[in-house]
């Protein structure tokens, strides 16, 4: 069964910072990525999707990177805004599958 | 145009209770897929389908839980004898397709709470 770990569970930084949103995965087999956001009580919105083959995207301020052979994901956010304060959760499809599996999600909150 | 939309919003019932939470997907899109949040957690599969047909059902708990999609389009996922433990956020996702480039986009949700 995969394993999806997000690092860390929550962060606080103030608006303006570039950070980091760590995914690690057990199973390198992957088929692709994607990174969502989740706000209070709503749905999931698709930020992201990385194939197996490609090693990153980019959309805006928002970056995403790929290391199958690690097992690892990053999504980097440049010049913070309190708008992006959300849960960012990070969700691997394998080869032999059609469901993501989804880690427990980094909670952001960026302050004025 | 309109994304995936699921209704009801909420839905509170009593223990022993049968719910339905309806699905409909962005039109066009051959791939469903239903999930469930608990609070604190990431969405969990429950149940894909592939045009009509149930294409994997391996997430599903238990034999209480039973979903369709009778014409390819709308889905429904029915719950029987419904438990405490059955309250979560059940959320839908629809996709163009399986290739490896295909999004799965989500809807709201419907939050079940059971009393």
């Amino acid at each position: 069964k995969q394993e999806v770990t997000q690092i860390p569970a929550a962060l606080s930084v103030p608006e303006g910072e570039n950070l980091v949103l760590n995914c690690s995965f057990t199973d390198s087999a992957i088929y692709n990525l994607q990174w969502f956001r989740q706000d209070p009580g709503k749905g999931l919105t698709s930020l992201l999707l990385i194939q197996s083959s490609q090693r990153e995207q980019t959309s805006g301020r928002l970056n995403a990177s790929l290391d199958k052979s690690s097992g690892r994901s990053t999504l980097y956010i440049a010049a913070s805004q309190p708008g992006d304060s959300a849960t960012y959760l990070c969700a691997v499809r394998l080869n032999s599958g059609y469901a993501l599996n989804f880690g427990k999600g980094t909670s952001l909150l960026v302050t004025p | 145009g309109a994304g995936v939309s699921q209704t009801p919003s909420n839905k509170v019932t009593e223990k022993g209770k049968y719910v339905e939470l309806r699905c409909d997907p962005i039109s066009g899109h051959t791939a469903l897929y239903w999930y469930r949040q608990s609070l604190g957690q990431g969405p969990e599969f429950l149940i894909y389908f592939q045009g009509t047909g149930a294409a994997d059902d391996s997430g599903l708990p238990n034999d209480r839980f039973f979903a369709v999609r009778p014409e390819g389009s709308v889905s429904t996922l029915k719950i029987q004898r419904t438990e405490r433990g059955d309250s979560a956020v059940y959320l839908c996702a629809s996709s163009p397709g399986l290739a490896s480039y295909n999004e799965q986009f989500f809807g709201p949700g419907t939050r079940l709470t059971v009393l």
